[in-house]
C-alpha cells in the first residue's frame, strides 16, 4: 500500500526565514501529489498540486515544490515564511493519477515567531 | 459559489450509540470523500462516493458507512461507537475525485464519544 511520510512534525521558524518541509512516498508509477495546509480555525485548502510537466510547481501565496521522481520526493519550500504562513501542512499522494483517493501524510505544523 | 457544508459542527455521544454527519458537495461536484483526522493518525481515508456509488474505500471496520444521495449530498453513518471514534470528520468535494482534481474540504464535524 502506498504511504506518505513528512519528517518533520513541528517547525519554529523566525520570520523572514526560509522553508523546506520535507515529503516522501512510497509508490514506483504514475503519481499526482499535493500540498495542503490548514490554517488555524479554518479549513483545509489547496496549496499546489503536481500531475505532469515541469516538476518544479508554484502554488499560492509564493509556495513552491519540487518533484524529484529519483528520490519520491515532493518538497515544499518559501524563500522567506510570514507569520501567517503559521498553518499545518499535509502533503498527500495519489497513486496511479487517476481519480482515486489520495494517501495523506501525518502533516506537519509550522510556527512562525514574528 | 458556496463552499462544503458540514452538519453538525459538533457532536458529543455516549460510547454504545450511533451518529449520522451529513456533508453538502459544491454543486456540480460528483464526487464527496469522507476522512477521519486525529492528532496522532494525520488524515486517513475512510471512503468515496461518486454519483451514488461507493467507489473506494479505506480501512475502516464495518462500523462505519456511508451513502450518497441524487443531488450528491452524503452522510457518514457510524454504529456502535467507541471512544476511539472521537476525532474531527472531513468530507472533501470534487469534481471526478480528489485523486485527480482539486479537493475542497468542510470545516469538519467534530464528534467526541464519553
Amino acid at each position: 500500500a502506498q504511504s506518505v511520510s513528512q519528517h518533520n512534525h513541528h517547525v519554529i521558524l523566525s520570520e523572514a526565514a526560509s522553508l523546506e518541509l520535507g515529503c516522501n512516498y512510497s509508490y514506483g508509477g504514475t503519481v499526482n501529489l499535493f500540498w495542503y495546509v490548514q490554517y488555524p480555525g479554518q479549513h483545509l485548502q489547496l496549496l499546489l498540486k503536481y500531475f505532469s510537466g515541469d516538476p518544479l510547481v508554484k502554488g499560492i501565496k509564493g509556495f513552491e515544490a519540487e518533484f524529484i521522481k529519483s528520490k519520491f520526493s515532493f518538497n515544499l519550500r518559501k524563500p522567506s515564511v510570514q507569520w501567517s504562513d503559521t498553518a499545518e501542512y499535509f502533503c498527500a499522494v495519489n497513486a496511479g493519477g487517476g481519480y482515486q483517493k489520495v494517501t495523506f501524510g501525518i502533516g506537519t505544523k509550522l510556527q512562525v515567531i514574528p | 459559489k458556496a463552499g462544503v457544508t458540514q452538519t453538525p459542527r459538533y457532536l458529543i455521544k455516549t460510547r454504545g450509540q450511533q451518529v449520522t454527519l451529513s456533508c453538502s458537495p459544491i454543486s456540480g461536484h460528483r464526487s464527496v470523500s469522507w476522512y477521519q483526522q486525529t492528532p496522532g493518525q494525520g488524515l486517513q481515508f475512510l471512503f468515496e462516493y461518486f454519483s451514488e456509488t461507493q467507489r473506494n474505500k479505506g480501512n475502516f471496520p464495518g462500523r462505519f458507512s456511508g451513502r450518497q444521495f441524487s443531488n450528491s449530498r452524503s452522510e457518514m453513518n457510524v454504529s456502535t461507537l467507541e471512544l476511539g471514534d472521537s476525532a474531527l470528520y472531513l468530507c472533501a468535494s470534487s469534481l471526478t475525485g480528489v485523486g485527480n482534481t482539486e479537493a475542497f474540504f468542510g470545516q469538519g464535524t467534530r464528534l467526541t464519544v464519553v
